[in-house]
């Protein structure tokens, strides 16, 4: 079974700063088959990259996915005020099918 | 535009049942797998089952094995979550979301239901 660990658990920063999120799976993601979402408080998550760097519909190119195997990283290079929310990893196609990891709050420094 | 609103939600006792449903429109319901999600109240996302396109394939976490079933009708663009033996531990809101394709990343989501067990 793999698990997601994300890190760190709270990012501190201000606008302007680039944001470096990471995303650890217990075992190697199958194809690189790792998405990350972004979710604002209320509101649904939204889709941000799928197979680990493949940019979804209407994402800004601030935002960018790297990563294969087992380490991955979502970086944000300036930080917009929008930009403030919980971010998730999730991997697909290994049993258990979809799992998510336990997010990384993005706060206001 | 692709649009999900999620239905059926409330306070149920323990032991009870919901049925959740979720209307599609916006795009070909029938070629995309379907997914439910939840999140407990401040809590992170928690993926709870899948139906394929053709609904031959369906899968849903181990927790919630032999309590919850999905299903879908294509011929009417909707997914259903049918919720038995409910615990307190299934309170959360329930997102239905689209699959990319069949078994990949969830590039639309409801706005969720919210499902409370409570006595």
């Amino acid at each position: 079974e793999i698990v997601l660990t994300q890190s760190p658990g709270t990012l501190s920063l201000s606008p302007g700063e680039r944001a470096t999120l990471s995303c650890w799976a217990s075992q190697s993601v199958n194809n690189n088959f790792l998405a990350w979402y972004q979710q604002k408080p209320g509101q649904a998550p939204r889709l941000l990259f799928y197979g680990a760097f493949r940019r979804a519909t209407g994402i800004p190119d601030r935002f960018s996915g790297s990563g294969s195997g087992t380490d991955f990283t979502l970086t944000i290079s300036r930080l917009e005020p929008e930009d403030f929310a919980v971010y998730y990893c999730q991997q697909y196609g290994s049993s258990p099918l979809f799992t998510f990891g336990p997010g990384t709050r993005v706060d206001f420094k | 535009q692709v649009q999900l609103v999620e239905s059926g939600g409330g306070v149920v006792q323990p032991g009870g049942s919901l049925r959740l449903s979720c209307a599609a429109s916006g795009f070909t319901f029938s070629r995309f797998a379907m997914h439910w999600v939840r999140q407990a109240p401040g809590k992170g996302l928690e993926w709870v089952a899948v139906i394929q396109n053709d609904e031959v394939e369906r899968y849903n976490i181990d927790f919630v094995k032999g309590r919850f079933t999905i299903s879908r009708d294509n011929s009417k663009d909707m997914l259903y979550l049918q919720m038995n033996s409910l615990r307190v531990e299934d309170t959360a809101l329930y997102y239905c979301a689209k699959d990319v394709s069949n078994f990949g990343a969830f590039d639309f989501w409801g706005q969720g239901t919210l499902v409370t067990v409570s006595s």
